[in-house]
């Protein structure tokens, strides 16, 4: 299967503190997307990027689709309790098959 | 709007016995998916469906069956459980118009002693 490197595994940070992460890949996607899960949920769509150079933003998340097309990094600024969970990259080859991450844990300690 | 409904949400079988977990999604699309989900492994792709009638591999598709029987149903079967398959399973649908982002469902959490 497609290996997608996420770091870093888990972070703690301060409340208001600003969070970045990213995702690698031995391979070229066409979509970059990420999602956060939390405790017992599954995991639900923050950003979706379509094209190599994209920066999107959702609020305080800001996400880009790597020039390469085989990178993604998301950034959250002024980070909040409610931010904690798990947060996935996943990548989407031509066709059907979306891949993801192993996931970076984030705390937030108030 | 239910969007992606799993059934059940927890279960646990002894080695051996089978099951298996039901997906429906009420949003037409055209694309599902199963994944689990094990600690530090993120989510791998089991199997998946492009199309009603139609299922193909994913990563991890050993000891697993589907079905696609109505496109609103995606179904995962275990036939015999092993240890090995005690996870989180998630079921997901995609669009294939629009942005096509997957929407998950709530997960299904297995234990096989």
């Amino acid at each position: 299967g497609q290996q997608l490197n996420q770091s870093p595994q888990s972070m703690f940070i301060q409340e208001g503190e600003d969070v970045s992460m990213n995702c690698t890949s031995s391979s070229i996607f066409n979509t970059w997307l990420w999602y956060k899960q939390d405790p017992g949920e599954g995991p639900v769509l923050l950003i979706a990027l379509y094209k190599a150079g994209e920066l999107t933003s959702n609020g305080r998340l800001t996400a880009q689709f790597g020039i390469t097309r085989k990178d993604s990094f998301l950034n959250i600024s002024a980070s909040i309790p409610s931010d904690v969970g798990i947060y996935f990259c996943a990548g989407l080859l031509t066709g059907n098959q979306f891949y993801f991450g192993t996931g970076t844990s984030l705390t937030v300690i108030p | 709007n239910a969007g992606v409904t799993q059934t059940p949400k927890f279960r646990v079988l002894k080695t051996g016995q089978s099951m298996t977990l039901l997906c429906a999604q009420d949003m037409n699309h055209e694309y599902m998916y199963w994944y689990r989900q094990d600690p530090g492994m993120g989510l791998r792709l089991i199997h998946y469906s492009v199309g009603e009638g139609t299922t193909a591999k994913g990563e991890v598709p050993d000891g697993y069956n589907v079905s696609r029987l109505k496109k609103q149903n995606f179904l995962l079967g275990l036939e015999s459980a092993a240890p090995s398959q005690t996870s989180v399973y998630f079921c997901a649908s995609r669009s294939t118009q629009g942005a096509g982002e997957a929407f998950f469902g709530q997960g299904t959490r297995l234990t096989v002693v």
